[in-house]
């Protein structure tokens, strides 16, 4: 098991462009959550999705969207980039019974110019 | 409001010496705390979480609800232990987790 995957590793984008960042959970985890790491920074929650559905949000604009497939795997969409949304975005997974043992992937490095 | 608090940016302190980092939350709720570790060019994972009360690499984390703190300590640091250290407090209703800002431990030979 390779444990939670992302793609790509890193990401240059223009500001107003639109960004996908892409994750595959952890062999039997069904929960996918999704943080920002701005430099210096603790991860800060985005989201979370279970079942195709966003379950939970945090304090994010609308700009940022997410998508969940059957096999569990999981998008991150930011539109309109700004300079801002440059950071470490990380995805995280765990199982519905154990949504506190959360695993990490190594993140996609996003900077917006 | 849910809040956790790493008082120090940076940490250093000579191979063999004890260890502590510090670890504050605010929280209503019944708290469940973790630390997590980054090492160099690794990705995030699990050190340990204050439920399970076990030891991982030498290290331990009491929690003390009436100080509010998580703090994480090795009796004699090892140069493989610098790294990015954070807390974690786990939201139960919201389903995520809150992190520190992180402490960057160096060990020095």
């Amino acid at each position: 098991d390779a444990g939670v995957t992302q793609s790509p590793t890193h990401l240059i984008k223009t500001r107003g462009q639109q960004v996908t960042l892409r994750c595959s959970p952890k062999s039997g985890h069904d929960t996918v959550s999704w943080y920002q790491q701005a430099l210096g920074q603790g991860p800060q929650f985005i989201f979370q999705y279970y079942e195709e559905e966003e379950r939970q949000r945090g304090n994010f604009p609308d700009r940022f969207s997410g998508h969940q497939f059957p096999n569990y795997s999981s998008e991150l969409n930011v539109n309109a980039l700004l300079l801002g949304d440059s950071a470490l975005y990380l995805c995280a997974s765990s199982s519905d019974r154990g949504q506190y043992e959360q695993y990490f992937g190594p993140g996609t490095r996003l900077t917006v110019t | 409001a849910q809040r956790v608090t790493q008082p120090e940016k940076l940490l250093s302190v000579f191979k063999g010496a004890p260890v502590e980092l510090k670890c504050n939350y605010s929280y209503s709720g019944s708290p469940e705390l973790f630390w997590y570790v980054q090492y160099s060019r690794q990705r995030l994972q699990l050190l340990l979480r204050h439920i399970s009360r076990e030891s991982i690499k030498g290290f331990t984390a009491d929690l003390n609800k009436g100080e509010t703190s998580f703090h994480l300590k090795k009796p004699f640091a090892q140069e493989e232990d610098s790294a990015m250290y954070y807390c974690a407090l786990f939201i139960q209703g919201a389903q995520k987790l809150v992190f520190g800002q992180g402490t960057r431990l160096t060990i020095n030979p």
